[in-house]
């Protein structure tokens, strides 16, 4: 079955500091990836939209300058959060697209001190 | 772009009765519309999907209705149980935006035993 996996599961950083976070689809090839933040409270805002060879489409009031994304193939996706703050705190969240479904892997929750 | 409203925030249900949550969209150009259902700390799950060539579909005790003219979509869990306490998303997805999925607010699902 379609899984996605995403690394680290749980992360802590001091405001100010950078992490960088994974997402693999595993049993599949995904068409796309999606990062979305979901924070306490809030649905989910959509970071960016990532396909292979194709230039990464950032959401209003996501950067790439603040969150770089590296898409190398189908199955790896991979975010870094820079410089982050208490506002960047939340549950982030990979959708790995195949056809018209997409599956979300179980998240990376960062906490900023 | 879409907008997706979804409605109640908070559903409670008696066991064994039913729930039903409604989302609406704006963009008659949206073509899949999946629901997640997300339990506390863990990611959302899809659960069932409808696209826009169907009115209806069933699966598990789950049916999801789509009326494209009023552009309006339905998740309907019959028969509930304890284990279907949760957050639920509705999602529609523009034809031609690749992996954009935009969330509708959530609903909280609590069944009463």
């Amino acid at each position: 079955g379609a899984l996605v996996y995403q690394y680290p599961r749980r992360t802590i950083c001091k405001s100010g500091t950078s992490m960088r976070m994974e997402c693999q689809a595993v049993g599949f090839q995904a068409t796309s990836v999606a990062w979305y933040r979901q924070s306490p409270q809030k649905t989910f805002e959509l970071i960016a939209l990532s396909t292979v060879n194709s230039a990464i489409k950032y959401e209003q009031n996501f950067t790439q300058e603040k969150f770089p994304i590296s898409h190398p193939n189908l199955s790896f996706s991979s975010m870094t959060v820079l410089n982050a703050y208490l506002e960047d705190r939340g549950l982030y969240l990979c959708g790995a697209r195949y056809s018209y479904e997409q599956y979300f892997g179980p998240g990376t929750r960062l906490t900023v001190l | 772009g879409e907008q997706v409203e979804q409605l109640p925030s908070i559903l409670r249900v008696q066991e064994g009765s039913s729930a039903s949550i409604n989302c609406t969209y704006e963009n008659s150009a949206s073509n899949y519309f999946p629901w997640y259902k997300q339990e506390p700390g863990e990611n959302p799950k899809l659960i069932i999907d409808i696209r826009s060539n169907m009115e209806r579909k069933q699966t598990q005790g789950l049916i999801v209705l789509l009326d494209k003219k009023a552009k309006r979509f339905s998740l309907h869990i019959t028969d509930t149980q304890p284990g279907d306490s949760a957050m639920y998303f509705c999602a529609a997805t523009v034809r031609g935006a690749g992996n954009k999925l935009t969330f509708g607010i959530g609903t909280r699902v609590l069944v009463r035993p």
